[in-house]
């Protein structure tokens, strides 16, 4: 059974940072495409970034480019989203999830951890 | 980038309905589409990818049809544990991933 697990959320200030984990099991991390999406409380979905297997390649969004990165470690089997100058908008869930295999769709979701930014 | 726009953003529907939920993009994607189910306090469950293709262990009263630029979830029969929120997303390699804004189905 696939398994992701998110850790690392918490309160941080504007311009803090922080870093979230992402655990798998279940499946041969390191043969896939992984990627974290995020969720502002009370609103839509938001891809925030990915990383092909091996960490060849990482894509993220324009509202966290420059200031987010992705990272893996597959020998641990565990994802990475390393998140600096902070900024309010960037409160919300944060979900990893694992890409099915051949596209750009997450057919399993880590729980999610919470980062609320505030002074 | 290409926008995704979902009708309608609410509906009201009634066990035993047939419900649809229509996403829009502003330009062709073939059928680089995926749609998600969210429950309060859950993650978002894949249910349909490739516009058309069932997700394993997803009931089949879940279809989804389209190409191009306008697609299409439909629930032939709702149950109970179908009140949720919907989510499109462009799964297309050439363009940023975004999903719709959703449509809530109460």
């Amino acid at each position: 059974e696939v398994q992701l697990l998110e850790s690392g959320g918490g309160l941080v200030q504007p311009g803090g940072s922080l870093r979230l984990s992402c655990t798998a099991s279940g499946f041969s991390f390191n043969n896939y495409i992984m990627y974290w999406v995020r969720q502002a409380p009370g609103k839509g979905l938001e891809w925030v970034s990915t990383i092909t297997g091996g960490g060849v390649r990482a894509d993220y969004a324009d509202s966290v480019k420059g200031r987010f990165t992705i990272s893996r470690d597959d020998s641990q089997n565990t994802l990475y989203l390393q998140m600096n100058s902070l900024r309010a908008e960037d409160t919300a869930f944060y979900y990893c999830a694992k890409d099915i295999g051949w596209g750009n769709y997450f057919d399993s979701w880590g729980q999610g951890t919470l980062v609320t930014v505030s002074s | 980038d290409i926008q995704m726009t979902q009708t309608p953003s609410s509906v009201s529907a009634s066990v035993g309905d047939r419900v649809t939920i229509t996403c829009r993009a502003s330009q062709s994607i073939a059928s680089w589409l995926a749609w998600y189910q969210q429950k309060p306090g859950k993650a978002p469950k894949l249910l349909i990818y490739a516009a058309v293709s069932v997700q394993s262990g997803v009931p089949s009263r879940f279809s989804g049809s389209g190409s191009g630029t306008d697609f299409t979830l439909t629930i032939s029969s709702l149950q109970p544990e179908d009140f949720a929120t919907y989510y499109c997303q462009l799964a297309h390699s050439f363009h940023p991933i975004t999903f719709g804004q959703g449509t809530r189905l109460e």
